[in-house]
């Protein structure tokens, strides 16, 4: 029973245009969020977070929304680059669950040129 | 500033033989976290340690052990390896406990195939 879901495998986006990658959960505990980013033969590198007392989040081009009666948030790069090409995971916890992180299955961005 | 660094990077063994695998934190981080990252799926978390105890355990069997030592380095042990266990093994290095939602740095993980 998976309690974080990215529905999209993979999304497609021209350089320049705005990338939103997308996940839903399903635990109302859930309290803490976060996007993290992989490379192949890297290990996920933090990209942004966004606390349930938030419904958005931004740093520079990445923008992170919160929807906590939908149970929904999506993460949006604008404008995207070909460096932005990664596997994006959506991350989620609860405060005091001691490290546990719970993780969707990740979307392939791919930002063509 | 060193990063998370594991090792092997990459690890053949069979069905039934005992892995032990490595990572070496962030500097002055004294918490480690281990994931297990199997094919097309997210990181699913294992443990974590925290000044060297055990301090959280996600849905895993004992036959998945840890140690954190005090120069931060830590180890991931599995015995009676199964099938199941071949994935992409990562661990995360936190400054403090999960209570602050402190920023977990990821190592590159290791690599595991069990045959």
């Amino acid at each position: 029973d998976q309690q974080v879901k990215q529905n999209s495998p993979s999304l497609s986006v021209q350089e320049g245009r705005i990338s939103i990658l997308n996940c839903d959960y399903t635990n109302s505990m859930f309290d803490y969020f976060l996007w993290y980013k992989k490379y192949p033969a890297e290990g996920p590198t933090f990209l942004i977070s966004i606390s349930s007392i938030k419904d958005k989040n931004e740093d520079g081009r990445f923008t992170v929304f919160l929807n906590k009666s939908a149970k929904h948030l999506s993460l949006h790069i604008v404008p995207s680059q070909p460096g932005d090409s990664a596997v994006y995971f959506c991350a989620a916890s609860v405060t005091g669950s001691q490290g546990n992180l719970i993780f969707g299955k990740g979307t392939k961005l791919s930002v063509k040129p | 500033e060193t990063g998370v660094t594991q090792s092997p990077t990459h690890l053949i063994k069979t069905r039934g033989q005992q892995v032990t695998l490595r990572c070496s934190s962030q500097s002055g981080h004294n918490t480690v976290s281990w994931y297990q990252q199997a094919l097309g799926q997210g990181p699913q978390f294992i443990f974590q340690y925290y000044r060297e105890e055990e301090n959280g355990r996600g849905n895993f069997p004992p036959r998945f052990s840890g140690l954190q030592f005090p120069n931060y380095s830590s180890e991931l042990n599995v015995n009676a390896l199964e099938l199941d266990d071949s994935a992409l093994y990562l661990c995360a290095s936190s400054l403090g406990t999960s209570g602050s939602h402190n920023e977990q740095f990821f190592g590159p993980g290791t690599r595991l195939t069990v045959l």
